[in-house]
């Protein structure tokens, strides 16, 4: 069973970089699909991104210019770090994995992480 | 890019009953289509991927169908706990990446 914690700041000022990190349990960290998807209050679902094995990525278009994600297998962590955050990021941000065996998928997730953008 | 759009928006249904969900896609996505439950607080749940496959622990009461564009998400009989909003995905194998519908919110009739 596959288990995920976010962790980082809850609060990021205007113009600063946001940046979180996953903690990987029960799972190889080189056997699955990374990704991070965030949801403001009260509305849908945005996919931000995700990292694969070797460290490859692929962002949603219209984050890319401010996304850089890594994996860091040594410690079974991965990360995201979105730059110029604005009021608008303001999310509650999950990690999740989806197994590259079975498909792209996410399945597992973690219980998400509430970042505020605020001075 | 895929664009995913549910409907309805809001769905009312009482329990015992039948509900129907749908996800149409922008262009052809095969069956990588999966669904997704949500209520307040929580993480999304898997329900279905490759449009009609149950994840480990889901009910047969949920069952997914379609394929290409056109997707269903059906509850044969509602009960109490499946009123939440339910989120369809496309999920592209390779390179991998994600479109999420905007959301169909099932609430008791």
């Amino acid at each position: 069973q596959v288990q995920l914690q976010e962790s980082g700041p809850g609060l990021v000022k205007p113009s600063e970089t946001l940046s979180l990190t996953c903690t990987v349990s029960g799972a190889s960290i080189s056997s699955y699909y990374w990704t991070w998807i965030r949801q403001p209050a009260e509305k849908g679902l945005e996919w931000i991104g995700l990292v694969y094995t070797s460290g490859r990525t692929n962002y949603n278009p219209s984050l890319k210019s401010r996304v850089t994600m890594s994996l860091d297998t040594s410690k079974n962590q991965f990360s995201l770090k979105l730059s110029s955050v604005t009021a608008a990021d303001t999310a509650v941000y999950f990690c999740a994995t989806a197994p590259i065996a079975v498909g792209a998928f996410p399945d597992s997730w973690g219980q998400g992480t509430l970042v505020t953008v605020a001075s | 890019e895929i664009v995913m759009t549910q409907s309805p928006v809001t769905l009312s249904v009482s329990p015992g009953e039948r509900a129907t969900l749908s996800c149409r896609a922008s262009q052809t996505i095969d069956s990588n289509l999966a669904w997704y439950q949500q209520k307040p607080g929580q993480a999304p749940r898997l329900l279905i991927y490759g449009a009609s496959t149950r994840a480990t622990g889901i009910p047969p009461r949920f069952s997914g169908g379609g394929s290409g564009t056109e997707f269903t998400l059906t509850i044969s009989s509602l009960q109490s706990e499946d009123f939440a909003i339910y989120y369809c995905l496309h999920y592209n194998n390779w390179p991998p990446g994600y479109s999420f519908g905007q959301g169909t919110n099932l609430e008791i009739k």
